[in-house]
This record gives structure tokens, sequence and C-alpha cells, in this order.
């Protein structure tokens, strides 16, 4: 069974500051990785992907995967109120469709004004 | 613009009823899903198509159907819905099967009593 961990939060960070968002996964299989942000009461949107080790910048957000550690972790800088949703960790094995995805449960993120 | 559009957003129905939720996409995709969002279990796969004519079970199929007679349209059927299927519904479309980066449309909160 594939697991996908995430803290639930919520976390809360204060304006300005990095949010920083970790989640495990539990296969070693696993190539590709996703952010998806949720805003309270809508649908899932991806923010962010990556496929090999290292950083993965996109203006002010930073995805970071470890996959001798197995985990991903998404950086928001000079994190804005507008940030404040719930943040979506998603994994899959390399090549592998949508139908193999596996989602974890999402962190709750608070940007404090 | 292209879109993925869900109806209804909202619906009631009592325990033993048959109900359709519709999802309709204009970009043309071929691969296209349906999850259900809970509370403590995150977005978890339903039903899937990679084409038309094709269909396959997800993580959570039992009680559910669906259909592709074309590339647009991937309803879901609830064929005697249960008070266990009340939740939010999202249906999603991806440009490339090989991929974890979908497409979700608004969602279809369904209540059953």
């Amino acid at each position: 069974q594939k697991e996908v961990e995430q803290n639930s939060g919520p976390l809360s960070v204060p304006e300005g500051a990095i949010a920083s968002l970790n989640c495990t996964y539990s296969d070693r299989g696993s190539q590709s990785f996703f952010w998806y942000r949720q805003y309270s009461g809508k649908s899932p949107e991806l923010i962010m992907s990556i496929y090999s080790n290292g950083d993965k910048e996109d203006g002010r957000f930073t995805a970071q995967l470890n996959k001798a550690s197995q985990y991903v972790s998404l950086l928001i800088r000079d994190s804005q109120p507008s940030d404040s949703a719930t943040y979506l960790c998603a994994v899959n094995v390399e090549g592998g469709g949508a139908d193999g995805l596996t989602f974890g449960k999402g962190t709750h993120l608070i940007i404090q004004p | 613009d292209a879109e993925i559009t869900q109806s209804p957003r909202h619906k009631i129905t009592e325990t033993g009823r048959q109900v359709t939720l519709a999802c309709h996409q204009t970009w043309n995709h071929n691969n296209m899903f349906w999850y259900r969002q809970d509370l403590g279990h995150g977005l978890r796969l339903i039903h899937y198509s990679y084409g038309v004519q094709d269909t396959n079970k997800g993580e959570v199929s039992d009680g559910y159907s669906v259909s592709r007679s074309n590339t647009e349209d991937l309803p879901l059927t609830l064929e005697s819905a249960a008070s266990s299927q009340t939740s939010v519904y999202f249906c999603a479309s991806s440009e490339r099967a090989n991929t974890g980066e979908l497409f979700f449309g608004e969602g279809s909160r369904l209540t059953v009593l």
C-alpha cells in the first residue's frame, strides 16, 4: 500500500516569512511528485511538479526532492495571506498514469497578516 | 478558454436513488478521472478513462459506474446511493496519460439522506 504522509496542520506562518511544507512517501519506486493547492471549498490546482532530486523554483515557490530520504517539500517565500490554503502532495511511479497517483491528506496553511 | 465543468454543483438525494454526476471538458483530453474527497481520507480515485470506450476501476469503485461515449464527457453514476457516498466529487482530466498533472473541475457536493 503506497502511503503519502503530510502533517495536517494547521501550520501558521506570519506574512512575509517562509512557509515550509513537508511530505514523505513510502514507495521507493516513486519518480514523479506534485504539489496541489486547494482553497477552502474549491478544487485542487497544480502548482508544482518535480521529477529529479534537488530544487525546482517557480516564482515564490520552490519544490525540493530527496529520493534517498523519500521526502519532498514545498517552500513558499514571502508568504502572503492569499497563500492560505490546503496543500496536497501527490506521488507517482515513473511514467505512471494518474491512476497510480497517490495523494496525501494535505497540510492546512494559514498565513497570518 | 478550455475548461472542465461539473454538474450539478450541489445535490441532495435519498438512499437507494440513482444519481448521475456530469463532467464535461473542452480541452480534448483523452484522460479523465473521478475522485472523491472526504475528511480524513484525502482524494481517492473512483474510476478513470484513457479514451473513448475505455473505463477502469479505481481504488473505491464499488457502487459507482462510468461510461465514455465521447472525448468530452465522463458521467459518474451511483446506481443506488448510500449514505457512505456523501462526499465531494471531483472530475479531472490530463493532457498526457503518463502524468500526475491534472486539471480539476469545480466539484460536486453530494448528500445522501
